[in-house]
């Protein structure tokens, strides 16, 4: 069955240290993943999407097919990027396709 | 911001009362989706829309129903509310074409007393 794990529920970095958002994942055929982010009240937005390979406000993330990962990446936090991060995973079977969301990660960046 | 809009965006309703919530988009895209988000359990999908009056359940699909009769106007339905539905509802749209990126409207908070 199509999962997505996110382990952290909540995960607290001082400004300018690394940041590392854990993000694993189930998936029978071969996977796509993305990266949402929502600041405080508001949307969700797309942050990164691995067939991309990009960059985005100093992010990264890589695809590790063989231990099932997606972590998401960045070398010095800011304050800025406190905010709920989302890993999904696209599952598509027959006609239909969706998106599967792991429950979160909060990161707080302090200063 | 992708053209998509929710309303209402805030709602107290009372248990038992129906209640009605569109997402309209200005994109022209075909698939359509409602998720709820409470914490602790993040995104959860309730329906979905892959065209104009073709929906399909998701996993938390109890209790709610949709209709699509125009490709620009999703509608979620609870037909009787309860305190359980208490909830954030955002909507998404997403493209035939380019990459399978959803984009959400600014959701709605629905408190159901």
């Amino acid at each position: 069955a199509q999962r997505v794990t996110q382990p952290e529920k909540l995960l607290s970095v001082f400004k300018g240290a690394p940041v590392e958002l854990k993000c694993n994942y189930s998936y029978s055929g071969s996977p796509e993943l993305f990266w949402y982010v929502q600041y405080s009240r508001q949307r969700l937005q797309l942050l990164l999407r691995h067939i991309s390979r990009e960059s985005i406000k100093g992010f990264t993330a890589d695809l590790n097919k063989g231990e099932t990962s997606f972590h998401l990446k960045k070398p010095f936090a800011q304050e800025e990027d406190s905010a709920m991060y989302y890993c999904a995973l696209r599952h598509v079977q027959g006609g239909s396709e969706k998106l599967v969301f792991g429950k979160g990660t909060k990161l707080t960046v302090n200063p | 911001d992708a053209g998509i809009t929710q309303s209402p965006r805030h709602k107290v309703t009372e248990t038992g009362t129906p209640v009605t919530l569109r997402c309209h988009q200005t994109e022209n895209h075909r698939y359509m989706y409602w998720y709820r988000q409470d914490p602790g359990h993040g995104l959860r999908l309730i329906h979905y829309s892959y065209g104009v009056k073709d929906t399909d359940k998701g996993e938390v699909s109890d209790g709610y129903s949709v209709s699509r009769s125009k490709t620009e106007d999703f509608l979620l339905t609870l037909e009787s509310a309860t305190s359980s539905q208490t909830s954030v509802y955002f909507c998404a749209i997403r493209g035939d074409i380019g990459g399978y990126e959803q984009y959400f409207g600014p959701g709605t908070r629905l408190t159901v007393t």
